[in-house]
């Protein structure tokens, strides 16, 4: 049973380009919803998070876009960079004091440049 | 201001032998949870902790797998009679009081040869 589906599973993209990673979740308790960034050999770092009072936040390059409706949100590259190339990871969680993320299976994005 | 801090980094136990995987949580987190990345897949959750508690352990394997967050001292994940199909990476993240962002340590790879 997989919570959070996220898509493609892998990505490449020409430098200046637009990478697009989408997730959908299944539980509408869901109120809180990260993206990682996780370099080879490394743990997963936060890159970005927004809740569905929200449609859309950006921070520098990356802009999340929120569908609460369709349940289903994605993580925006601009100007993608060679630098950029690492496994992205969504995830999602409920409140109620625990706040365990759910990931979805990842997209190993590939820049080239 | 040093972050998740997992040790050993790397680890490798032949079948049968205990392995024990620590996690320092940031300074100030008190909630503390364990993952596993298999190759190519997304980080599946294993347990959640807190101080001396275990909140949920919904996604540990029901033999040879145990989790402590003690008083004093890291948390510790505990493999007893390690089979090949433990080898993977495991990664601990922690959160302030109230959740919402986790922050992962390097991960802990295990090697069961």
């Amino acid at each position: 049973q997989q919570q959070v589906k996220q898509s493609p599973q892998s990505l490449i993209v020409q430098k200046g380009g637009i990478s697009i990673i989408n997730c959908a979740y299944e539980n509408t308790a869901f109120d809180y919803f990260p993206w990682y960034q996780q370099f080879p050999g490394k743990g997963p770092a936060l890159l970005i998070a927004i809740r569905p009072d929200v449609s859309e936040k950006k921070e520098g390059r990356f802009t999340i876009s929120f569908n609460k409706s369709a349940k289903q949100f994605s993580l925006h590259i601009m100007d993608s960079q060679p630098g950029d190339s690492a496994t992205y990871f969504c995830a999602a969680s409920e409140p109620g004091g625990s706040y365990i993320p759910t990931f979805g299976r990842g997209t190993s994005l590939i820049v080239h440049p | 201001n040093a972050g998740v801090m997992q040790n050993p980094r790397h680890l490798v136990r032949r079948r049968g032998q205990e392995a024990r995987l620590r996690c320092s949580p940031m300074k100030g987190h008190s909630h503390v949870y364990w993952y596993r990345q298999l190759p190519e897949e997304g980080l599946k959750f294993m347990v959640y902790l807190q101080k001396e508690n275990i909140i949920d352990e919904s996604g540990m394997p029901k033999e040879r797998f145990s989790a402590e967050f003690p008083k004093e001292g890291p948390s510790i994940l505990r493999i007893q009679q390690v089979v090949r199909g433990d080898s993977a990476a495991y990664f601990c993240a922690s959160s302030g009081p109230r959740g919402t962002e986790a922050f992962f340590g390097q991960g802990t790879r295990l090697t069961v040869v």
